[in-house]
């Protein structure tokens, strides 16, 4: 079956640490790769999206993903966090041509000031 | 643009009843919705994709007798919980996707908690 696990579910880390979270998929084909953000209260928000090309996406807020196809990976990056990047992140993966989502768990990131 | 609304934000229900919750697209047509369940600390589970004018597909294990679903417009989706009862009680958010350019993104609204007494 298909799936997509985030490695850590809280990420504790201080304002300008680097960040990386961990997803990979289980899935042969192409596939189209999200990561979503939830901050507190609020809805979710696309983050960025990859669907083909450069593999290095680059998304909102200095948040950027690479898609490394050999190690079914999608790792999201930010080499400076703040605070204000206290939420919670979710990973999606769709098969080519379905519209369905594949959720990761999530993880949850809080940002000490 | 892209803004995807529900109503209500949050409902609280006697157990027994029904609860419908509306899902719009305020800004685009949505040829397909769909409905996810959030439990807390985890993920989003898929429990139907919704197209309109035709009917709801469920995910297995949704039943589809109790969680009513209708999608008689481009930009509205109805999800009905029929008969509910307290395990039903949780953060119930739709989402949309844009009819326009094939788009695989989908556009989430913000979400409503239902609690069942």
């Amino acid at each position: 079956a298909q799936s997509v696990s985030q490695h850590n579910h809280h990420v504790i880390l201080s304002e300008a640490a680097s960040l990386e979270l961990g997803c990979n998929y289980s899935y042969g084909g192409t596939v189209n790769l999200f990561w979503y953000v939830q901050y507190p209260g609020q809805h979710l928000q696309l983050l960025l999206k990859y669907f083909s090309g450069d593999p290095l996406v680059k998304g909102i807020k200095g948040f950027e993903a690479e898609f490394i196809k050999s190690k079914f990976s999608f790792n999201l990056r930010k080499p400076s966090v703040q605070w204000s990047d206290t939420a919670e992140y979710f990973c999606a993966v769709s098969p080519h041509r379905n519209y369905q989502l594949i959720w990761g768990a999530g993880t949850k990131l809080i940002i000490k000031p | 643009g892209a803004v995807v609304s529900q109503h209500p934000s949050w409902v609280i229900c006697k157990s027994g009843t029904s609860v419908k919750i509306e899902c719009r697209s305020l800004d685009f047509q949505a040829t397909t919705m769909f409905w996810y369940r959030q439990f807390p600390k985890q993920s989003l589970m898929l429990m139907a994709t919704s197209n309109e004018g035709s009917k709801a597909t469920y995910e297995q294990g949704v039943e589809k007798d109790k969680f009513l679903i209708n999608h008689a417009s481009l930009t509205l989706s109805t999800l009905t919980v029929t008969s509910a009862h307290p395990e039903d009680s949780s953060f119930y958010i739709c989402s949309a996707r844009d009819a326009a350019g094939g788009s695989y993104e989908q556009y989430f609204g913000p979400g409503t908690r239902l609690t069942v007494t």
